[in-house]
């Protein structure tokens, strides 16, 4: 299986803050990294797939970097909706795996 | 565009089977890989398995023995089947769609708990 591990597990920013969230894989996963969006209560909100195209609806203060097995979600100025749980995952091979997820928190 | 939908009972005691169903709603069952996957209460997320239209499977090794996943295309409807569950397999499940040529999951139900207690 791939494992997925992100960094940090959480954080604390304010809003207008740029925020960067890391995820790295155990081997290479070409771009096939995706990323979601959870808030409380929730299901899982698509934001970003196969490493760098924004679902459609995300605004374009979340990008995006990498490849193979390093990965970073930048949003560039937190908004008060920004405020939630984030997760990649990759879609290279099943199993298909998660990483824990990186809870960004009100500063 | 295509919505989901689960149902199924909320609560399953240790050491009987679970069974949830998904029904997809405004698009077509073909151009789909159908998962499911689960999130315990205050964890991250885990990938059950998916089914294709063909009835294809494909299950995460770490459930294996214990699942089923099944398709109705008539009713457009897939299922889950989790044997022999223990507490922890209380979870909120949620079912997904993942294009073929897509590589990621859109779109998801609401989710559903299920919880094992006697």
């Amino acid at each position: 299986d791939i494992q997925m591990t992100q960094s940090p597990s959480s954080l604390s920013a304010s809003v207008g803050d740029r925020v960067t969230i890391t995820c790295r894989a155990s081997q290479s996963i070409s771009s096939y990294l995706n990323w979601y969006q959870q808030k409380p209560g929730k299901a899982p909100k698509l934001l970003i797939y196969v490493a760098s195209s924004l679902q459609s609806g995300v605004p374009s203060r979340f990008s995006v970097s990498g490849s193979g097995t390093d990965f970073t979600l930048t949003i560039s100025s937190l908004q008060p909706e920004d405020f939630a749980t984030y997760y990649c995952q990759q879609s290279y091979s099943t199993p298909r795996t998660f990483g824990q997820g990186t809870k960004v928190e009100i500063k | 565009q295509v919505q989901l939908q689960e149902s199924g009972p909320g609560l399953v005691k240790p050491s009987e089977t679970l069974s949830l169903t998904c029904t997809v709603f405004g698009g077509s069952i073909t151009s789909y890989y159908w998962s499911w996957i689960r999130q315990p209460p205050g964890k991250g997320l885990e990938w059950i398995g998916f089914i294709y239209y063909s009835g294809s499977t494909n299950y995460n090794p770490s459930l294996k023995s214990r699942v089923t996943i099944s398709g109705d295309t008539s009713k457009n409807q897939f299922s889950l089947t989790l044997s022999s569950v223990t507490a922890a397999d209380t979870a909120v499940y949620y079912c997904a769609g993942e294009k073929v040529d897509g590589n990621c999951f859109d779109p998801w139900g609401q989710g559903t708990l299920v919880t094992v207690s006697s």
